[in-house]
């Protein structure tokens, strides 16, 4: 594919649930990123991976989030015991790595509604 | 913490109207700046950044953005908007100074441009 893609695109789920959120980036991008974006909040940053480690965990809101990356390329966002406060547009974005700070490409996002 | 302001939340102009979004960042250090645009539906790309070189950047569609230091702003120009013109436009900023490895956007919160026709 020629851009970021990301499963599914849209999630109901009911508070308490946990959901998957997929990532597919660019091909050959070492990079990726996920950022939520809410009203009132805008667009925050959670999670930064270089190749399959995450260097910077900073933005992730609390202990239910956490994101694996395997084989340097599709990411995977896991929310436990979803809140409704984590109801927002999750977006995946995905750049050339390598130290450099080119154009982070974003997908499409998937929008996440909690019951 | 470093922060991103755009202080126009919601912009209304006619069609042929000239366009100044602004934009200012609180980081004192090297950055990167970048404005990204999503059109109603689409998702977001990149409208222009500036790594370095000359402060005045040409993006597509007729956009262009200044970076000036002194000022802490990097504000989104275009002489004369189009009805399809009409999106959210988000002014970011990353560097190479933050700390760590990270290579994070710090995004302001957005300008709705509704042109009218």
């Amino acid at each position: 594919g020629a851009g970021v893609s990301q499963s599914p695109s849209n999630k109901v789920t009911e508070k308490g649930k946990d959901v998957e959120l997929r990532c597919d980036p660019i091909s050959g991008h070492t990079a990726l990123y996920w950022y939520r974006q809410s009203l009132g909040q805008g667009l925050e940053f959670l999670i930064y991976f270089q190749g399959n480690s995450a260097p910077d965990k900073s933005g992730l809101p609390s202990d239910r989030f956490s994101a694996e990356r395997t084989g340097g390329s599709v990411s995977t966002l896991t929310i436990q015991r979803t809140q409704q406060e984590d109801s927002a547009v999750y977006l995946c974005a995905s750049s050339l790595g390598s130290g450099g700070f080119g154009e982070q490409f974003f997908g499409p996002g998937t929008r996440l509604t909690v019951l | 913490a470093q922060s991103v302001s755009q202080h126009n939340h919601h912009v209304i102009l006619s069609e042929a109207a000239s366009l100044e979004l602004g934009c200012n960042y609180s980081y004192g250090g090297t950055v990167n700046l970048f404005w990204y645009v999503q059109y109603p539906g689409q998702h977001l790309q990149l409208l222009l950044k500036y790594f370095s070189g000359d402060p005045l950047v040409k993006g597509i569609k007729g956009f262009e953005a200044e970076f000036i230091k002194s000022k802490f702003s990097f504000n989104l120009r275009k002489p004369s908007v189009q009805w399809s013109d009409t999106a959210e436009y988000f002014c970011a900023v990353n560097s190479p100074n933050y700390g760590g490895a990270t290579n994070k956007l710090i995004f302001g919160t957005g300008t709705l441009l509704a042109v009218q026709p």
